[in-house]
């Protein structure tokens, strides 16, 4: 069974930053693009990065650029994303999400990770 | 590229039929997809395609469409989709989603 679990969530203060894991397991996680993917309370879905199999090629929204980083760790089937300068804009439930290919669509996606951004 | 869901919410008694739009500000071909979300749940992959049903989802979902104009169609409600959906093209970057419609019980 294909699960994706995320972690690492929690009260921030603006400026400030996190590290998000997601940990993988069921299915063989470095033969898949990965990505991430938000929810501000209330409102509707944002993608905000992916990264390659190998984490070779990785992408990002323009709102995140420069601020958030992905990354993945094969041997530990995890991925990863480090946001940084974190704003209250940035407060929403965080997903980690896998692709199904061809096309840019998510077929598995974990529980989510809440992060709040306030002082 | 802007996607416009409409309407915001829909009102829909069990066994009636649901029809949910998705409008692009461009075309997006056939690269378009279908979410259901239900609340404290991520969302759930539906269709693709943007015609092909994803794995389990049950016959009473459809999709159609092309270009700019898109539609899901629910045939015959039933209580378990009572639910927010999401369009979401992958046609160009940055993979963009719509603002949802929700389906709630009249």
């Amino acid at each position: 069974e294909v699960q994706l679990v995320e972690s690492g969530g929690g009260l921030v203060q603006p400026g400030g930053s996190l590290r998000l894991s997601c940990a993988a397991s069921g299915f063989t996680f470095s033969s898949y693009w990965m990505n991430w993917v938000r929810q501000a309370p209330g409102k509707g879905l944002e993608w905000l990065a992916n990264i390659k199999q190998d984490g070779s090629d990785k992408n990002y929204v323009d709102s995140v650029k420069g601020r958030f980083t992905i990354s993945r760790d094969n041997a530990k089937n995890s991925l990863y994303l480090q946001m940084n300068s974190l704003r209250a804009e940035d407060t929403a439930v965080y997903y980690c999400a896998r692709r199904q290919s061809p096309g840019w669509l998510f077929d598995y996606w974990g529980q989510g990770s809440l992060v709040t951004v306030s002082s | 590229i802007v996607m416009t869901q409409s309407p915001a919410t829909l009102s829909v008694s069990p066994g009636e039929r649901a029809t949910l739009s998705c409008r692009a500000s461009q075309s997006v071909s056939s690269n378009l997809a279908w979410y259901q979300q239900k609340p404290g749940q991520a969302p759930r992959l539906l269709i693709y395609g943007p015609s092909t049903r994803a794995t389990d989802i049950p016959a009473r979902f459809s999709g159609s469409g092309s270009g700019t104009e898109f539609t899901l169609t629910i045939s015959s409600l039933q209580s378990e989709d009572f639910a927010v959906y999401y369009c979401q093209q992958y046609n160009k970057w940055p993979l963009t989603f719509g603002g949802g419609t929700k389906v709630e019980i009249k």
